[in-house]
């Protein structure tokens, strides 16, 4: 069965600064991989996937996560955080070859401080 | 933004009494989810169904039961409502399978609370 840790359920960072949030995974065949974004009061807003078509994705406002099979991780970087990126995240695995489920991990709340 | 809506928004019950919640979308997508969010335990799925009166169970179904008679509506409802129950729930819907086109899509929350 496939399961997601997320390392840190807070992190915080300075405007300016490297966001780097932590996704490992587990899955016994090739995975999906997501990052999906929540803001306060709202739904999930899907941030990028990986679907094995290139180990490094490229997602919306910014932010990028590289697959590393080896490490079992999908970690989300962005270069230089701003404050409208203060939100909570949440990785997010299927397997390929047709999984109709998603298993999330427990999120990472951001803050981002002035 | 895909076309999903959840009512209510915001709903306050008592123990004992029974509420459904309702999903609705617009895209004419296959499969339907329910989900609950509690603080330190991200989501995780209740029911979720993949075709007209087709219905599954997720991990934490227990006190839940679902019903899906049209491609757009997904009902979840809670028989006895208990105030573990308190929480916010999302629905999502995919158009299929994961695959490389495919995702979820998720609607706005409901969040309940159970006196």
């Amino acid at each position: 069965a496939q399961s997601v840790t997320q390392l840190g359920s807070h992190v915080s960072v300075s405007e300016g600064a490297l966001v780097l949030l932590r996704c490992n995974y587990s899955s016994s065949v090739p995975p999906y991989l997501f990052w999906y974004v929540q803001y306060p009061n709202q739904g999930l807003q899907l941030l990028l996937k990986y679907t094995s078509a290139a180990t490094l994705v490229k997602g919306i406002n910014g932010f990028e996560a590289e697959f590393k099979k080896s490490e079992t991780s999908f970690h989300l970087t962005k270069p230089s955080a701003h404050m409208s990126d203060a939100a909570e995240y949440f990785c997010a695995v299927s397997v390929q070859g047709g999984s109709e489920k998603l298993v999330f991990g427990k999120g990472t709340k951001l803050t981002v401080n002035p | 933004d895909a076309g999903i809506t959840q009512s209510p928004r915001h709903k306050v019950t008592e123990t004992g009494t029974p509420v459904t919640l309702r999903c609705h979308q617009t895209e004419n997508h296959r499969y339907m989810y329910w989900y609950r969010q509690d603080p330190g335990h991200g989501l995780r799925l209740i029911h979720y169904s993949y075709g007209v009166k087709d219905t599954d169970k997720g991990e934490v179904s227990d006190g839940y039961s679902v019903s899906r008679s049209k491609t757009e509506d997904f009902l979840l409802t809670l028989e006895s409502a208990t105030s573990s129950q308190t929480s916010v729930y999302f629905c999502a819907i995919s158009r299929d399978r994961f695959n490389s086109y495919n995702e979820q899509f998720f609607g706005p929350g409901t969040r309940l609370t159970v006196l």
